[in-house]
């Protein structure tokens, strides 16, 4: 059990807005400590998507925004296409268990 | 370019200590000042961090694992170890060594991985 609450899955046509939530408490996300995302495809390792809630790593397209706002953090990806059928998971630090923390993840299905 | 990657037995038999090494290239570990991780995923579950070692050797451990786990680095050889005792089934996973990048413990995230390993546990 995450103190990291993501959806299980969303999903969107191709093209389309989709938003990824991820909650957590006033000793994690709203203490407030950085969120950062990552994406994992199918069999691979984890890729950095956004560090620092908002900033994307050299080669991440544009299509991929980080927002942050008290305990929640939100993934945004726009014009989704079909690589981006994926597992996304939020990581924070949380302090009470003064250690790193990951969301439960989020699948995305591109319909 | 910083490049990562696990070695260690693929099967472990319940009861019996895990160890694993993370091998670390494109950057000398004794004179930069970042923290090296890991972090475990079951099959078909999320990420979960296991433990973490800056260069110098202050560690941080999952609290879940702490009477479990050690976390060592060796920076004449650009490695970090990990050790987990008494494992279960439960332990089964991909195991990713990873580098933390950023300033400070709220602000960590890893950016480089290594492209993990299973392990699995049965007798």
């Amino acid at each position: 059990q995450s103190v990291l609450t993501q959806p299980p899955s969303v999903s969107g046509a191709p093209g389309q807005r989709v938003t990824l939530s991820c909650t957590g408490s006033s000793s994690n996300i709203g203490a407030p400590y950085d969120v950062h995302w990552y994406q994992q495809l199918p069999g691979a390792a984890p890729k950095l998507l956004i560090f620092g809630d908002i900033n994307r790593p050299s080669g991440v397209p544009d299509r991929f925004s980080g927002s942050k706002s008290g305990t929640s953090a939100s993934l945004a990806i726009t014009g989704l296409q079909a690589e981006d059928e994926a597992d996304y998971y939020c990581q924070t630090y949380d302090t009470t268990l003064s250690g790193w923390v990951f969301g439960s993840g989020t699948k995305v299905f591109v319909l | 370019q910083v490049q990562l990657q696990e070695s260690g037995p693929g099967l472990v038999k319940p009861s019996e200590t895990l160890s694993l090494t993370c091998s670390v290239s494109g950057v000398p570990m004794r004179s930069a000042s970042y923290y090296w991780g890991w972090i475990r995923q079951p099959p078909g579950k999320g990420l979960e961090w296991v433990a973490s070692i800056y260069y110098s050797g202050t560690t941080s451990y999952n609290a879940s694992l702490k009477s479990r786990v050690t976390i060592s680095v060796d920076t004449s050889k650009n490695q970090f170890t990990l050790k987990l005792s008494s494992v279960t089934a439960a332990d089964t996973a991909v195991y990713y060594c990873a580098r933390h990048d950023g300033h400070s413990y709220g602000h960590y995230y890893f950016k480089y991985w290594g492209l993990g390993t299973l392990v699995t546990v049965s007798s």
